[in-house]
């Protein structure tokens, strides 16, 4: 499968559950980011990996815990979350530096519930 | 510091021409265009790397002011396909990680 494919599609959770979402690339790209969309507010940056390290960490709360294993996967652990965390959770794949001919390549996302 | 768009919303009848605004307060290494349809993931439409850089993609071209730390999206001659919500996403840095701030998004409605 090409792209970026990110799993569950959707997902509801309880406040006291564990989770994990999960982002796979096959564009042999280096760098991998989370963002969130909620309803009515513009793409917020959560987390960057550049060559498997986090070089960002846009103070997002610890409820939330990338992993990044290899270049081509990235996680996200969810655990005590709130509701005002539902959100539809982005991944997206980019070469490390931007050319002229191409720009971030995101998933479908995770529609996320907690209840 | 978040791009700001403008207008908010827009809708058009086909055939007619759309004008979207970005604007930021820092200066700005790159610019991205997004389209994203409903319940779907943004689509990559371009990038403009260096100040007055002109692109076109069909119908659909944009242009990169660095002075003004600016970009605005063109679409002439508007199709249906053309709905959706458009995002820039501005790099300040030119750090290595080639890190994006969207704006808050353009919702456009072509009708028949």
């Amino acid at each position: 499968e090409t792209g970026v494919t990110q799993t569950p599609r959707h997902l509801v959770m309880g406040m006291t559950n564990k989770k994990s979402l999960k982002c796979e690339q096959h564009l042999g790209h280096n760098a991998m980011y989370w963002y969130k969309q909620s309803a009515k507010k513009p793409l917020e940056l959560m987390f960057v990996y550049s060559l498997e390290e986090r070089v960002e960490n846009n103070s997002v709360p610890s409820r939330f815990s990338p992993e990044c294993p290899n270049s081509s996967h990235l996680f996200l652990h969810l655990h005590t979350l709130q509701p005002e965390d539902s959100a539809l959770y982005l991944c997206a794949s980019s070469q490390m530096w931007p050319t002229s001919n191409y720009g971030y390549t995101f998933g479908s996302g995770t529609r996320l519930t907690v209840v | 510091q978040q791009p700001v768009q403008s207008p908010q919303a827009v809708i058009l009848r086909e055939g007619e021409d759309a004008v979207i605004n970005c604007s930021s307060s820092k200066a700005l290494y790159s610019v991205h265009w997004y389209r994203q349809k409903h319940g779907e993931a943004p689509v990559f439409l371009m990038i403009l790397l260096k100040g007055g850089e002109q692109k076109g993609h069909e119908k659909i071209s944009a242009s990169f002011n660095e002075k003004k730390q600016q970009s605005s999206l063109y679409l002439t001659a508007s199709q249906l396909s053309y709905s959706g919500t458009y995002f820039c996403g501005t790099a300040v840095g030119s750090g290595n990680t080639g890190k994006l701030i969207f704006g808050q998004g353009t919702t456009l409605q072509v009708k028949p």
